[in-house]
């Protein structure tokens, strides 16, 4: 199955400062979503992008998508402490699965830290 | 939104027993939710699509005599690990869909909080 992949595994940068984080998959999607976890907790939803959809916000965060190239990227703006975290871009292809009612494909995920 | 609940949160077993996992959707109905596997440090992996009132349908590589799957009521899933070992140690996370919304969106998946099952 697909499967996205995120860039990089690992950030580190100062408070304040923008976090861009990048996922590319592999063939056809319905929507994008990014997912952040915490260490040992489960996931929470922060934002859905169609793919007839290019750029979308939500807060301090910033979503694009680019069907042609098979990518999207998150950025966090004025990033925060309480922003440390594992971020995974998640593809949903239900259109594209043949009819089956198939459950989102995760990125290996990048994993965010804000030093404060 | 929606809330997705699982119980236990965490489990200690001794190898050879078996552990029920249940998801539950407290204020939807779904039918259809999802059991993921996540080792550490690493990304979920789907492990089986559970449909009420049918059998569930497992991804390639899975056992279906080792993780069963029922989804008995709208509302409810579980996954029952047999015989566990300590290669079964790993955190398993449920996700149910709310409802198929049409059109783009298949409806939003809500995730449970996790369980972490532990093997000795």
């Amino acid at each position: 199955s697909q499967q996205g992949e995120e860039d990089p595994q690992a950030l580190s940068i100062q408070e304040g400062e923008n976090a861009t984080m990048n996922c590319s998959y592999k063939t056809s999607i319905n929507n994008l979503q990014w997912y952040r976890q915490n260490s040992g907790r489960g996931l929470v939803h922060l934002i859905l992008i169609r793919s007839n959809e290019r750029e979308k916000h939500s807060g301090r965060l910033r979503v694009t998508l680019d069907t042609s190239k098979k990518s999207s990227s998150l950025l966090i703006t004025a990033s925060r402490a309480a922003d440390t975290a594992s971020y995974f871009c998640a593809t949903d292809a239900f259109l594209y699965s043949g009819g089956g009612a198939d459950g989102l494909t995760f990125g290996k995920g990048t994993h965010l830290i804000i030093q404060p | 939104g929606a809330v997705v609940s699982q119980h236990p949160s965490w489990v200690i077993c001794k190898s050879g027993t078996s552990v029920k996992i249940e998801c539950r959707s407290l204020d939807f109905q779904a039918t259809t939710m999802f059991w993921y596997r996540q080792f550490p440090k690493q990304s979920l992996m789907l492990m089986a699509t559970s449909n009420e009132g049918s059998k569930a349908t497992y991804e390639q590589g899975v056992e279906k005599d080792k993780f069963l799957i029922n989804h008995a009521s709208l509302t409810l899933s579980t996954l029952t690990v047999t015989s566990a070992h300590p290669e079964d140690s790993s955190f398993y996370i449920c996700s149910a869909r709310e409802g198929l919304a049409g059109g783009w969106d298949t409806g939003e998946l809500f995730f449970g909080e996790g369980s972490r099952l532990t093997v000795l």
